[in-house]
């Protein structure tokens, strides 16, 4: 299997613009999480799908942030409009059973300007 | 409010010496607790994990200890190589009630020649 698959690996793009980061799960992984990485704050836990149903979003910092997970194979996180303090690296991670370890994404680094 | 704490940012440890990297909790519901190692430009990667059925879990270098009266677990590397130089993240998952996979900050670990 090719691991989780995110894209794009960089973003730069300026304030107010949209941004679309997405992801591709393991295939037969029931979980997927989507978490930002900072020096602040480390990895923090933005919001969980379980069976493509959002289960917990109270990581998602304001309603500038959305996530869909249309499908077992395919999720994307929307910034809009982005601000420059949503610079950061996010990370896609997924697990085939509650009790398993999270496999993670290389990451995309985004940086808004 | 952080639930996973990594107090220390980084720590230096001479080759061939043991490396203690440390981790405290909050939530008393956590039952399921894992280490992650993060290289540069990568996605964090699973290390060890321990169930809190259990108060050590050893798998060749790496040993991690659980004291759950203290809340407290710590990742042992011995002896520490050149290539354990990367980020140690500890996180904990209450997966009697969730599939949520919560990460503290990180601990940047050199080691030295």
């Amino acid at each position: 299997d090719a691991g989780v698959i995110q894209s794009p690996r960089h973003e730069v793009t300026e304030m107010g613009q949209e941004v679309t980061l997405r992801c591709k799960p393991i295939s037969g992984h029931n979980s997927l999480f989507w978490y930002r990485q900072t020096m602040m704050r480390g990895l923090e836990l933005l919001i969980y799908f379980n069976n493509n149903v959002p289960i917990d979003d109270s990581g998602m910092p304001e309603d500038r942030f959305s996530a869909k997970m249309p499908n077992a194979s395919f999720s994307t996180l929307k910034i809009q409009p982005s601000e420059p303090r949503d610079s950061a690296v996010y990370f896609c991670a997924s697990t085939k059973d509650r009790g398993s370890e999270a496999f993670f994404g290389q990451g995309t680094r985004l940086t808004v300007v | 409010d952080q639930q996973v704490k990594q107090n220390s940012p980084s720590l230096s440890v001479q080759e061939g010496r043991i490396s203690i990297l440390n981790c405290d909790y909050t939530n008393s519901m956590f039952d399921y607790f894992l280490w992650y190692k993060k290289y540069p430009a990568e996605g964090p990667t699973f290390l060890i994990s321990i169930s809190s059925i259990k108060d050590k879990n050893e798998d060749g270098r790496f040993t991690v200890f659980l004291n759950k009266s203290a809340k407290h677990l710590s990742l042992h590397i011995v002896p520490s190589q050149p290539g354990d130089s990367a980020v140690y993240f500890c996180a904990a998952s209450a997966w009697n009630r969730d599939d949520k996979i919560i990460f503290g900050k990180g601990t940047r670990l050199h080691i030295l020649p």
